[in-house]
């Protein structure tokens, strides 16, 4: 099957920094990529959903000022928590998809630990 | 608006037994029902379900899909401690590659 990486697996960070995370397809060409956040016990929650090239679409709720998407290549995109807060640690995982397919293959998730 | 409802929330058995976890959804323009595994990581693909009435099966794991009734259930016969996880099913449309999920099962196997 499709993989796709992430990294950092983990980060611990102060309260007011920015924090990159990088989402890569490494035998594909991941048209689309998604971000979904997932804080304990609960399910996926998609954040954004970005098209290579284009800008984030970002759900409701979501800030896109404060969750920066780029995805300037068919194998990578990068989510910048930016000013993070405490609120804002959790398992944040990307997935990635390839035009025509159904199926989207995940990364292995970042879990963000803000302090 | 998309939903995914998976029942029970929770279920607890001991290695053996078998267990039925359900998903309803309701998708606009429905194209297939995903279920995935998820331990301590991201999720793990398991099935992808398009057509009605049709059983997949993967070992001891099998899942069905009816269109009519918008339902889907994933089976586990003879339960193993690691069979334990979030089980989770997705649904996604034609209109593109998006995959609305369910609020998931814990499931946890005793010896």
């Amino acid at each position: 099957g499709a993989v796709v990486s992430q990294h950092p697996s983990r980060v611990i960070c102060k309260s007011g920094t920015s924090v990159k995370i990088e989402c890569r397809s490494l035998d594909f060409q991941a048209t689309t990529m998604f971000w979904y956040r997932q804080f304990p016990k609960q399910s996926l929650m998609l954040m954004a959903t970005s098209n290579e090239g284009s800008k984030a679409t970002y759900e409701q709720g979501v800030e896109k000022d404060k969750f920066l998407i780029n995805h300037a290549s068919l194998t990578l995109s990068t989510l910048t928590v930016t000013s993070a807060h405490p609120e804002d640690s959790s398992f944040y995982i990307c997935s990635a998809t390839e035009t025509g397919w159904v199926e989207q293959f995940f990364g292995p998730g970042t879990r963000l630990t803000v302090l | 608006e998309d939903k995914v409802v998976q029942s029970p929330l929770s279920l607890v058995v001991h290695e053996g037994d078998t267990v039925t976890l359900n998903c309803s959804y309701e998708v606009t323009n429905f194209r297939s029902l995903l279920w995935y595994k998820q331990e301590k990581k991201a999720p793990t693909f398991l099935f992808m379900l398009t057509s009605s009435g049709i059983e997949k099966k993967s070992g001891r794991l099998s899942s069905i899909l009816d269109k009519k009734e918008l339902f889907s259930i994933l089976n586990i016969t003879a339960t193993q401690t690691g069979d334990s996880a979030v089980y989770l099913c997705a649904g996604t449309n034609n209109a593109g590659n998006m995959l609305t999920f369910g609020g998931g099962t814990r499931l946890m196997v005793k010896p």
